[in-house]
């Protein structure tokens, strides 16, 4: 089985840098997905790591180490548009695509 | 690239009552078709996937069924709904996205379920 922790809530400021934790217990392993999820609508794909390392995304980076079961999503220039909660998600080794998610961590940026 | 359409957006059931949530899928044929369930405090939870018509696989025991009576249709039912059936449901299917491996799920827009 899989089991996946994040924090449950965060607060930053406009233009601030904030970082998202995620750890994770795995049976299994094929990669760590990242999606944002803004208030009554469907989660949004932000990122995917799958080798060791940091990945890049304009205002947005993710990062994994899979020896330590560990990612962060790293969030720079926060806009109040970034306000939303963000779900760290693993992918087992079966081949039908199928996500454990952790509860998302709530991030609230303020003016 | 692929288009999900979910049926109802809001519904509000009794305690007892029958449901079914319906969920379309335009651009693709033949998809794979996951069910998520998003309760109140907790995450994400995968009900139900399906490779093919009448391919159902259950992930999580419960008062819920599923069935894939045609190519691109997905069906959540129960007979009897029970408070903790409240969620928001969610289909899937995998598609690429940029940055992303060719499977990525990809999101409904979804129904959100309140039982009373």
């Amino acid at each position: 089985g899989q089991n996946i922790d994040q924090p449950t809530e965060m607060t930053a400021t406009e233009g601030a840098i904030v970082q998202i934790n995620c750890t994770y217990q795995t049976s299994g392993f094929n990669g760590l997905f990242w999606y944002q999820q803004h208030a009554g609508e469907a989660p949004t794909f932000l990122s995917y790591n799958v080798l060791d390392g940091l990945e890049e995304k304009g205002r947005f980076s993710s990062f994994l180490s899979r020896s330590k079961g560990y990612s962060y999503l790293l969030l720079k220039e926060l806009q109040m548009k970034d306000s939303a909660s963000y779900l760290c998600a693993v992918r087992d080794l079966g081949g039908y695509s199928t996500l454990t998610f952790g509860k998302g961590t709530m991030l609230l940026v303020s003016p | 690239s692929q288009t999900i359409h979910q049926w109802p957006a809001t519904l509000v059931q009794p305690v007892g009552s029958p449901l079914s949530l319906e969920c379309t899928v335009e651009g693709t044929s033949n998809p794979n078709l996951y069910w998520y369930r998003q309760a109140a405090g907790r995450g994400l939870q995968l009900l139900f996937y399906s490779v093919g018509i009448g391919q159902i696989s259950s992930e999580v025991p419960q008062n819920l069924s599923a069935s894939r009576p045609q190519d691109r249709q997905f069906i959540l039912s129960s007979k009897k709904l029970l408070l903790s059936d409240s969620g928001f449901y969610l289909c899937a299917t995998p598609q690429g996205l940029a940055g992303g491996p060719s499977d990525t799920q990809y999101f409904g827009p979804g129904t959100r379920l309140t039982v009373l």
